[in-house]
């Protein structure tokens, strides 16, 4: 059973258009939610990150948005840029002292020039 | 600061061979993880250290893999008579303390195992 899931598989947008990446899990215990982005060849870092007793995060050009009741998440980047070009994952763990990160399979990103 | 590293980047190994990856946390940071990275699983978690000592092992293949942090700058995952279906992306990540406002995991590049 996949407990955090991530849509679309991929996505190709425009420089300077608003691209936005979707999340959605399925236990209600989950309390924090990361997002991390990887280059190929690289390992996953962190981008940014919310709890659940927050409905937005806004950190430069990525804001996300939480909807705790429909149990959803989503990504926004705006004014996306060609060095955003990724693969974005969605993560979710219950917070305090619950280590395990469960992790989505992915948004792989292309921003086209 | 350097990062994690690890260490080989690539590793090849014929089938039923032994493999062992080498990771090295950031220097201060407490919690060590090794997670898996396929294509078709996406990204799985593995094993877990706090100070050394080993917390939670529940993703590990029991009968292959083994995880061992004899000190605090170094940690390895060993996989006996490797099969194909470990070829992967195995990553290792540290992390202050994963408590509180200090859950940032902070990757290393991976050490990529082929085994044919």
């Amino acid at each position: 059973q996949q407990q955090v899931r991530q849509s679309p598989q991929s996505l190709t947008v425009w420089e300077g258009e608003t691209a936005i990446l979707n999340c959605s899990y399925e236990n209600s215990a989950f309390d924090y939610f990361p997002w991390y982005q990887q280059f190929p060849g690289e390992g996953p870092a962190l981008l940014i990150a919310i709890r659940s007793v927050s409905d937005k995060k806004e950190d430069g050009r990525f804001t996300i948005f939480f909807n705790k009741r429909e149990k959803k998440l989503s990504l926004h980047i705006t004014d996306s840029q060609p060095g955003d070009s990724a693969t974005y994952f969605c993560a979710a763990n219950s917070g305090g002292s619950n280590y395990k990160l469960t992790f989505g399979k992915g948004t792989l990103l292309t921003v086209t020039p | 600061n350097a990062g994690v590293i690890q260490t080989p980047r690539h590793k090849v190994t014929g089938k039923g061979q032994e493999a062992t990856l080498w990771c090295e946390p950031i220097s201060g940071h407490s919690a060590v993880f090794w997670y898996r990275q396929t294509i078709v699983q996406g990204l799985e978690f593995l094993t877990y250290f706090r100070n050394q000592a080993p917390i939670d092992d529940s993703g590990m293949p029991k009968e292959r893999f083994s995880a061992q942090m004899p000190n605090q700058s170094h940690s390895t995952l060993k996989i006996q008579s490797t099969q194909p279906q470990d070829s992967a992306v195995y990553l290792c990540a540290s992390s202050l303390d994963f408590t509180g406002d200090n859950e940032r995991l902070f990757f290393g590049h991976g050490t990529k195992l082929s085994v044919l």
